[in-house]
């Protein structure tokens, strides 16, 4: 069974560093891209970006490129998405998520339960 | 970039209604589509892939359509768990947008 274990909440101040992690089983991780979608109180959702773990080719969306980092470590079997410095208007839920299958045109059909970042001062 | 958009914002319907969601993209996907179901507190759910293909273990009451700029989320008869919000999503080169969502709620 595929699973997604993402890390706990989290109530950080601005300018903070700050990681959170999806823990991965029940596939092989490097073959399958994961990609982070944010949801901001009371707004839809919003996509990224996507990570290849078997070579880390990532992509990013424009609204997001230089705000975040993404990563994966094919060891654990783990991606994270990491802050520099938060800002009050990182305060979201994070939901990671892995495409449907091992092919870079598809859905996100496997998802984690989601991270709360809380940024206030 | 490839924006998404969805009508109407908000639906309001009884159960057993047939409900339907329309999206539009600004260029064509082709059939490059999917969309999701999601509740409050819960992860959003793959239900529709391909524009009109369902996802294992998804009710038959919802259906896909479309191709290129166009598409259309159907529910036939509309159950007491269907009611959240339903997200479009294109994916194309390496790039997915969502559409702002529309909110299915209790007439």
């Amino acid at each position: 069974e595929v699973q997604l274990v993402q890390s706990g909440a989290e109530v950080k101040k601005p300018g903070e560093s700050l990681k959170i992690s999806c823990e991965t089983s029940g596939y092989s991780f490097p073959s399958y891209w994961i990609g982070w979608v944010r949801q901001m109180p009371g707004k839809g959702l919003e996509w990224m970006g996507t990570i290849y773990p078997g070579d880390s080719d990532t992509k990013y969306s424009p609204s997001f490129q230089g705000q975040v980092t993404i990563s994966a470590d094919k060891s654990i079997n783990t991606a994270y998405l990491q802050w520099s410095s938060l800002k009050a208007s990182d305060t979201a839920i994070y939901y990671c998520a892995r495409l449907r299958i091992a092919a870079a045109g598809a859905s996100f059909a496997h998802w984690g339960q989601g991270t709360l970042v809380t940024v206030s001062s | 970039d490839i924006q998404m958009t969805q009508s109407p914002s908000t639906l309001s319907a009884f159960v057993g209604d047939r409900v339907t969601i329309t999206c539009r993209a600004s260029q064509s996907i082709t059939t490059w589509l999917a969309w999701y179901q999601h509740k409050p507190g819960e992860a959003p759910k793959l239900l529709i892939y391909r524009a009109s293909s369902l996802q294992s273990g998804v009710p038959s009451r919802f259906s896909g359509s479309g191709f290129g700029t166009e598409f259309i989320l159907t529910i036939s008869s509309l159950q007491p768990e269907d009611f959240a919000t339903y997200y479009c999503q294109q994916y194309d080169s390496l790039s997915w947008t969502f559409g702002q969502g529309t909110k299915v709620e209790v007439k």
